[in-house]
C-alpha cells in the first residue's frame, strides 16, 4: 500500500534553511490526480498547513509562509521536498508529508483532504 | 487563533456517543467541503470524513460527518477507549487561499 516517509536532519540553527524530503512508496507521484504536501505541529499545538504541490510543478503554500516556502518534487525518485528559510524557534515542529486531494476552481465548492500521511519527523531549531 | 473553532475538550462513556463541532465562515466551510482526522497520541493524524460526510474504505460506520451552513459535526457513536484521541477538522479558505484546520478536540472516553 501507500508508505510516505520523511527524512531530514533532526536540529537546525536559527536562520538556516530546514530541508526536508518525503518519500513516496508502493505507488507514483507522476501522473498521480493528486497533490503532496506538507503539514506541522509544534509540540503539543494544532496542526498548521504549509502547502502542496502537484507532480508537473503546480504548487499551493501558505500565504503566512510563502515568502519562506519552497516545495519541489523529483518525480524520478517519487520524492518532493520542503525547504523552509530564516528559521526561528517558532519552526520546532513535526513535520508531515502526506498526499493531498486538492481541488480550487473559481466559483465551484473546493476541497482539500490529506488521505495518506507519513509517520513525522521532529525538527527542533536552536543553537 | 486557529480560522476553524473547535471545543478544546469533549468526553463521555463508553459505548455512548459524542459530536464535535467545528464552526467556521462564508469563506471556507459555508462554500467548501470539510474533513475531519483523529490522532492517536505519538501518531499521524487519520483521515475519518471527508467531503463533509464520506468514510474512506476501513472507517467504521460508528464515525460520521455532517454540515450545516458555516458549522460541520462529527458525530462518534458507542464510543470505545480507543477513540480517546485528538480530532481535527479542515476545509481550505478561499479568501487566505489556504488549507485551514480547527485547534483540535481532545476526546476523553471516561
Amino acid at each position: 500500500q501507500l508508505q510516505l516517509q520523511e527524512s531530514g536532519p533532526g536540529l537546525v540553527k536559527p536562520s538556516e534553511t530546514l530541508s526536508l524530503t518525503c518519500t513516496v512508496s508502493g505507488g507514483s507521484i507522476s501522473g498521480s490526480s493528486f497533490y503532496w504536501g506538507w503539514i506541522r505541529q509544534p509540540p503539543g499545538k494544532g496542526l498548521e498547513w504549509i502547502g502542496n504541490i502537484y507532480w508537473s510543478g503546480t504548487t499551493y503554500n501558505n500565504p503566512s509562509l510563502k515568502s519562506r516556502v519552497t516545495i519541489s518534487v523529483d518525480t524520478s525518485k517519487d520524492q518532493f521536498s520542503l525547504k523552509l528559510s530564516s528559521v526561528t524557534a517558532a519552526d520546532t515542529a513535526v513535520y508531515y508529508c502526506a498526499r493531498t486531494f486538492l481541488y480550487t476552481e473559481k466559483g465551484e465548492m473546493a476541497k482539500i483532504f490529506f488521505d495518506h500521511w507519513g509517520q513525522g519527523s521532529l525538527v527542533t531549531v536552536s543553537s | 487563533q486557529s480560522v476553524l473553532t473547535q471545543p478544546p475538550s469533549v468526553s463521555a462513556a463508553p459505548g455512548q456517543k459524542v459530536t464535535i463541532s467545528c464552526s467556521g465562515s462564508s469563506s471556507n466551510i459555508g462554500n467548501n467541503y470539510v474533513s475531519w482526522y483523529h490522532q492517536l497520541p505519538g501518531t499521524a493524524p487519520k483521515l475519518l470524513i471527508y467531503d463533509n460526510n464520506k468514510r474512506p474504505s476501513g472507517i467504521p460506520d460508528r464515525f460520521s460527518g455532517s454540515k450545516s451552513g458555516t458549522s460541520a459535526t462529527l458525530g462518534i457513536t458507542g464510543l470505545q477507549t480507543g477513540d480517546e484521541a485528538d480530532y481535527y477538522c479542515g476545509t481550505w479558505d478561499s479568501s487566505l487561499s489556504t488549507g485551514v484546520f480547527g485547534g483540535g478536540t481532545k476526546l476523553t472516553v471516561l
